[in-house]
């Protein structure tokens, strides 16, 4: 079945070690998006790409960096993790429909990672 | 920029009560809603979602939502709830021409058997 899939499922990280999640997908969709979800807390939108133009939010901050190689793959980056970045990772793809605009958002089991 | 919001952010009910979340929207144009489901430890998942047409839309699992375009609002509604609807309940909204999908706070529902 078509599907977002996020490796690891959790990761454990230490205090300012960098750390990637990896975010894959075979819907062919173009755009892919990171968000953060702390507990008990709406997702939080980082950033997204469409197709290869990097879109970042305003309040995200410089620690957090995306990259993504081919259509298929997208990976979040942080560059120190601290202890506020524990949280949920949630992946989520779309694909932009023309004209109709009318969009389906698909999202990937989610990374969570703890930084000790 | 679109925001949401949902209240009453801890529901407790029996099961075969009657489930009602709310959800208001700020957008000032014209809007894609939709409901996702995330039960406990899994992803989130799509339980219903509006485009146009009828404001009445039907999802998964019994689910119904209701678009009221003069309230700004996306309520969620279930006849009769089970205890396998415990978990939360998030709201959220993308503006047209507009990628970012914006969530409520999400509603933590718990049925209690």
């Amino acid at each position: 079945d078509a599907m977002v899939i996020q490796n690891p499922r959790y990761q454990v990280t230490q205090f300012g070690k960098p750390v990637t999640l990896s975010c894959s997908q075979t819907l062919n969709h173009n755009v892919m998006y990171w968000y953060q979800q702390k507990s008990s807390q709406a997702p939080k939108l980082l950033f997204h790409y469409y197709d290869k133009d990097f879109n970042n939010e305003a309040d995200t901050p410089d620690n957090f960096q995306s990259r993504r190689p081919n259509t298929s793959f997208c990976f979040l980056d942080i560059r120190s993790p601290g202890l506020g970045d524990a949280a949920m990772y949630l992946c989520a793809t779309s694909r932009e429909s023309g004209d109709r605009d009318e969009k389906g958002y698909t999202f990937g089991s989610g990374t969570r990672l703890t930084v000790v | 920029a679109q925001s949401v919001s949902q209240h009453n952010h801890h529901v407790i009910l029996s099961e075969a009560a009657s489930l009602e979340l709310g959800c208001n929207y700020s957008y000032g144009g014209t809007v894609n809603l939709f409901w996702y489901v995330q039960y406990p430890g899994q992803h989130l998942q799509l339980l219903l979602k509006y485009f146009s047409g009828d404001p009445l839309v039907k999802g998964i699992k019994g689910f119904e939502a209701e678009f009221i375009k003069s309230k700004f609002s996306f309520n969620l509604r279930k006849p009769s709830v089970q205890w396998s609807d415990t978990a939360e309940y998030f709201c959220a909204v993308n503006g047209y021409g507009n990628n970012r999908l914006a969530f409520g706070k999400g509603n933590q529902v718990v049925v209690i058997p």
